[in-house]
């Protein structure tokens, strides 16, 4: 069983260049999100998707999009990248969208944006 | 937005000793969450609570809900060296949307 995969692993960006990061699980899990962990913030939401279709911004969501044309995968972009967006990104999902549901975390995408 | 505050930032410990750690929040919650994050992976949910006063185990760890709902805290008994990584706590911000805390660190030392 795979549950949450992440793509890539890490990555270094020239800035002003575009990257998607992608995420795929296969648990067949309603809800999915976007996070960045930077050292003394902890995790930040960026987007969620409650469903298939649908999508929300969360707390940080500037410079950032993402897309839900189906219920495994959840990209997150970034269309022309900047320094401050250097972080590690966790994706994540949960079976629905009950804040009782736990979410299940991707093993992270360390991006550098130089 | 909002932040929780946990404490202490970082511990270091002898392996065998028991660990508090807290986070604190300036608004109600009515849900916490605990996660562990090892090194180089994504973070696990470790105990959920629901219940101002609730107190609830999962094998050497004991979470507890704050009775004003703006605090938890998570104690772990006699650790050991895979205990090491950071401990976030979570509030929703709504419904399926959390905060998390700004971590702590645990190292244990055999």
């Amino acid at each position: 069983i795979a549950g949450i995969t992440q793509a890539p692993t890490s990555q270094i960006l020239a800035a002003g260049r575009r990257m998607t990061l992608r995420c795929t699980q296969d648990m067949r899990h309603n809800a999915m999100y976007w996070y960045r962990q930077d050292l003394g913030l902890g995790l930040r939401l960026i987007h969620y998707s409650n469903t298939a279709g649908t999508t929300g911004k969360g707390e940080v969501p500037d410079g950032y999009s993402v897309s839900r044309a189906n219920t495994d995968d959840f990209p997150l972009t970034l269309a022309s990248a900047v320094p401050s967006q250097t972080s590690v990104y966790f994706c994540a999902s949960s079976a629905t969208r009950a804040g009782t549901d736990t979410q299940y975390f991707g093993p992270g995408t360390r991006l550098t944006v130089l | 937005g909002q932040q929780l505050n946990q404490s202490p930032q970082s511990m270091f410990i002898q392996e065998g000793e028991d660990v508090s750690m807290n986070c604190t929040s300036s608004s109600i919650f009515n849900t916490w969450l605990w996660y562990k994050q090892d090194p180089g992976e994504g973070p696990v949910l470790l105990i959920a609570l629901y219940k101002a006063g609730e107190l609830t185990s999962n094998g050497r760890l004991t979470a507890q809900f704050g009775i004003t709902r703006k605090d938890s805290f998570l104690n772990i008994s006699a650790s050991i060296p895979s205990d090491v990584g950071i401990y976030f706590c979570a509030g929703p911000v709504a419904g399926n949307q959390f905060y998390f805390g700004t971590g702590t660190s645990l190292t244990v030392i055999p």
